[in-house]
């Protein structure tokens, strides 16, 4: 089991460009999330996914977006990347079931600098 | 409104010795409680969970956790600190209002260092 892989590593862009971040899971997880980690803020949740199809916003969606098309699959897309996205980017996934819906997988993270 | 506090941005201890890392909550009916680490350029790691049972919850590496009601308090816990136990520590709580039930609610954080 590969668990969660995360899509670039690394990324630099200039502010305007746009961009998209690849999660991927092989545990069959059907919650996926997205989260950003700045120093000092914690974890903040941008979005997330309780099943294939389905997506809602978490504590600060505003700039990105998200499609889920299959179970696997979580992508993030930045459409005009604003250097206040500069962040790491962690991708995370988790099963269905008491309690254990909350116990999240965590991808390597992706540092994304927008300049 | 439900929330996580870790009073502690930094703990130092030294290799050997017992280690304490705290964390407070505040949430209506009962919680379900949750320690991550995250070791230096990667993701974080899920510890243990309290959901409930008894109050002294172990997990992974040695650590363990002890649910207080009374204080509302999760603290980490590990007898005998390691070097290798460098690391952020978060605690967690699930979320329980409509429209965060899904969810967790993070602390901030504490930095761990153990000193050899």
């Amino acid at each position: 089991n590969a668990g969660v892989t995360q899509t670039p590593k690394f990324r630099v862009l200039k502010t305007g460009q746009s961009m998209t971040l690849l999660c991927a899971q092989d545990m069959n997880h059907e919650y996926m999330y997205w989260y950003r980690q700045d120093p000092g803020m914690g974890l903040r949740l941008i979005h997330y996914s309780v099943g294939e199809g389905t997506t809602a916003k978490g504590e600060v969606p505003d700039g990105y977006n998200v499609s889920r098309l299959k179970k696997q699959n979580f992508l993030l897309g930045l459409e005009s990347a604003a250097p206040s996205q500069t962040s790491v980017y962690f991708c995370a996934s988790s099963p269905r079931g008491q309690g254990k819906n909350y116990e999240q997988y965590f991808g390597p993270g992706t540092r994304l600098t927008v300049t | 409104a439900q929330s996580v506090a870790q009073p502690e941005d930094q703990v130092n201890v030294a290799e050997g010795n017992p280690l304490t890392v705290k964390c407070t909550y505040s949430v209506s009916g009962n919680p379900y409680l949750f320690w991550y680490v995250q070791y230096p350029n990667r993701g974080l790691q899920f510890l243990l969970k309290y959901i409930t049972g008894d109050n002294l919850v172990k997990g992974s590496y040695g650590f363990e956790a002890e649910f207080n009601k009374s204080q509302t308090s999760f603290h980490l816990k590990k007898p005998s600190a390691l070097v290798s136990d460098s690391a952020l520590y978060f605690c967690a709580v699930r979320g329980q209002n409509a429209g965060n039930n899904r969810k967790l609610i993070w602390g901030l954080g504490t930095s761990l260092a153990v000193n050899p």
